[in-house]
């Protein structure tokens, strides 16, 4: 399996543009995950999806960040306008949510940069 | 509150040397702790998960413990090479469906 694909590695945008961040979990994980980190905060949990569905988005910071999940393989997390405090690196990670204490798995991340 | 504390928050060590992480943390209720691996500019790596009933597990030249009561946890890192140079952070799951709590890291050096 080619793990938890990404797109695009690093982002440079404007202030203001529209920023679009792509993941495709592993294949048959059926939670997924965004995650934030910045020198400052760490990683922070933005949303989780099971099954395709929200289920928890109190991390998003607010309403500038929207994320959808349409099918099984395919999530993303639009940013709307971006500002320069936007700047992070992104993860997705996915997971099979069962019984148990189940592993995450990790993409490679996005790099964003706002300027 | 939530949270997950991590010490030493930087650490350098000879190649060889062996090496223990600490994590404390104030979560409830527990599901599962976690040890992840982060070399710079990749995603974390698990290292190793634990359950309440879980006191001890190794991977490799990594073992964890945790104690429960206490709300403590270790990383021990044997012989440690170069490649361990990272950031290791300490990661505490509090409800079933794995909403996870992020310590802050120790970064590891480990130099010849």
């Amino acid at each position: 399996d080619a793990g938890v694909i990404q797109s695009p590695r690093h982002e440079v945008t404007e202030m203001g543009q529209e920023v679009t961040l792509r993941c495709k979990p592993i294949s048959g994980h059926n939670s997924l995950f965004w995650y934030r980190q910045t020198m400052m905060r760490g990683l922070e949990l933005l949303i989780y999806f099971n099954n395709n569905v929200p289920i928890d988005d109190s991390g998003m910071p607010e309403d500038r960040f929207s994320a959808k999940m349409p099918n099984a393989s395919f999530s993303t997390l639009k940013i709307q306008p971006s500002e320069p405090r936007d700047s992070a690196v992104y993860f997705c990670a996915s997971s099979f949510f069962g019984t148990g204490a189940y592993e995450q798995y990790f993409g490679p991340g996005t790099r964003l940069t706002v300027t | 509150k939530n949270q997950v504390e991590q010490s030493p928050q930087s650490l350098i060590i000879l190649e060889g040397k062996n090496c223990t992480l600490q994590c404390n943390y104030t979560v409830s209720p527990f599901s599962n702790l976690r040890w992840y691996k982060q070399d710079t500019g990749r995603g974390p790596v698990s290292l190793t998960i634990m359950t309440f009933s879980e006191n001890t597990k190794s991977n490799g030249r990594y073992t964890a413990t945790l104690d429960a009561d206490t709300k403590q946890s270790s990383l021990h890192i044997t012989a440690s090479q170069l490649s361990d140079s990272a950031s290791y952070i300490c990661v505490v799951s509090s409800t079933s469906y794995d909403k996870v709590i992020f310590g802050p890291g120790t970064s590891l050096s480990v130099i010849p």
